[in-house]
């Protein structure tokens, strides 16, 4: 069972570049999450997807955009990467019971030099 | 808007002891969730237990145990006799019910170290 699947796993970008993170899910969940992890910040929320067709934004969205035009996929951009960007980047899906925990991806680690 | 506190940063014990970390949660909601994870040192996050808001009987699973309180709006965990496997960060979470809100709010998580 993949589960959810993030790729890449790591990458370096320069400033100025653009890249998309992408999130695919194989649980058939309907709300899906991206989040971003920095030293004593937890986890903070970017974006999120309470299904397909639908984004809203979290609680650090600046510099980021979603789309989630798949149910099973939650793709992140970064259209113009900053030094600030660099962090780790997790997805994560759950169904739309909340009761239900969520479930996360292995992560991918952004550096942007 | 929901909130998670974890105040305890970083806790450090011997082998053996007992701990508790500690997590504070706020909402407005009278039905949400309330979830515990672990990350090791390997990055992933591994899910521990749920709780709903009507169920406030502690639960107990092998050297782990939650202590869940709406009173104090307080659902800590426990780690009886701590093992140096158990280091980790513990992030501590928070949903509200089903709908078209149902964001899934993190604390900043607890590093526990765990000395031999």
């Amino acid at each position: 069972n993949a589960g959810v699947t993030q790729t890449p796993k790591f990458r370096v970008l320069k400033t100025g570049q653009s890249m998309t993170l992408l999130c695919a899910q194989d649980m058939n969940h309907e709300y899906m999450y991206w989040y971003r992890q920095d030293p004593g910040m937890g986890l903070r929320l970017i974006h999120y997807s309470v299904g397909e067709g639908t984004t809203a934004k979290g609680e650090v969205p600046d510099g980021y955009n979603v789309s989630r035009l798949k149910k099973q996929n939650f793709l992140l951009g970064l259209e113009s990467a900053a030094p600030s960007q660099t962090s780790v980047y997790f997805c994560a899906s759950r169904p739309w019971t909340g009761r239900t925990e969520a479930f996360f991806g292995q992560g991918t680690r952004l550096t942007v030099v | 808007a929901q909130k998670v506190t974890q105040a305890q940063t970083e806790i450090s014990v011997v082998e053996k002891e007992d701990v508790t970390l500690d997590c504070v949660y706020e909402t407005r909601d009278t039905t949400y969730y309330l979830f515990w994870y672990k990350q090791p040192p390997s990055g992933e996050l591994v899910f521990l237990i749920r709780r709903n808001s009507f169920d406030e009987q502690n639960e107990i699973s092998g050297r782990y145990s939650w202590n869940f309180q709406k009173s104090t709006s307080s659902f800590n965990f426990t780690i009886t006799a701590s093992q140096v496997v158990d280091s980790a960060v513990y992030f501590c979470a928070l949903s509200e019910a089903n709908g078209a809100n149902s964001k899934l709010t993190f604390g900043k998580g607890i590093t526990l170290s765990v000395r031999p």
